[in-house]
């Protein structure tokens, strides 16, 4: 039961450096969502999908871009890395309705130099 | 906007404490109220829920209560382990909000001594 997988675990870039993370669920779930976690600031909503096709912005979204690619896998890509963007950053998948548990991935660590 | 506020961290205990970690929230109607924890290098899971108001939510020793009247939703434990040390994130899905986004609070980390 793998739940939600994220590749890679861990990265290291160079400014300007670009990247696609990787996000895949296995719960036949609609809803999708990146976070990036950094100290003191909690969780940030960067992008979301409510369904297979759609995306939104969230509360941080520059400097990122998204992919649904399907209903299990969504991407997201940092075209031109910059140091403010050394986060960790989280996939999450959820099912239909308000009071549905989200299910996260093991985070990436990246850093970008 | 809806936002989740709760306690700055970080808190320490010792083990058999009595534990409470303070949430507020800002929402419109009626929202879906979470508690996640983060166990050190993994990702989010999810402690416990509560869906409409006066609803207690309870799993490992946590409970919390939807409290409605003063917007609350506070974590607490009645006898603290060493195990439970984590960061604790409390979040709601906005009234009406099925599909949508899932609002966390900045996290309160917990450290337990022996």
């Amino acid at each position: 039961n793998a739940g939600v997988t994220q590749t890679p675990k861990f990265q290291v870039l160079k400014t300007g450096q670009s990247m696609t993370l990787q996000c895949a669920q296995d719960m036949n779930h609609n809803s999708m969502y990146w976070y990036r976690q950094d100290p003191g600031m909690g969780l940030r909503l960067i992008y979301y999908s409510a369904s297979e096709g759609t995306t939104d912005k969230g509360e941080v979204p520059n400097g990122y871009n998204v992919s649904r690619l399907n209903k299990r896998e969504f991407s997201l890509r940092l075209e031109s890395a910059a140091p403010s963007q050394t986060s960790v950053y989280f996939c999450a998948s959820r099912g239909r309705g308000a009071n549905t548990e989200a299910f996260f991935g093991q985070g990436t660590r990246l850093t970008v130099v | 906007g809806d936002s989740v506020t709760q306690m700055e961290g970080p808190v320490t205990l010792s083990e058999e404490a009595f534990l409470t970690i303070n949430c507020t929230y800002t929402a419109t109607g009626y929202p879906s109220l979470f508690w996640y924890v983060q166990y050190p290098g993994e990702g989010l899971q999810l402690l416990l829920k509560a869906t409409k108001a006066d609803d207690k939510g309870s799993n490992k020793g946590f409970e919390a209560t939807y409290r409605k009247e003063t917007t609350s939703f506070h974590l607490e434990k009645g006898s603290v382990q060493v195990s439970d040390s984590a960061v604790y994130f409390c979040a709601l899905t906005p009234y009406g909000g099925s599909q949508g986004n899932l609002i966390f609070g900045k996290g309160t980390k917990l450290s337990v001594k022996p």
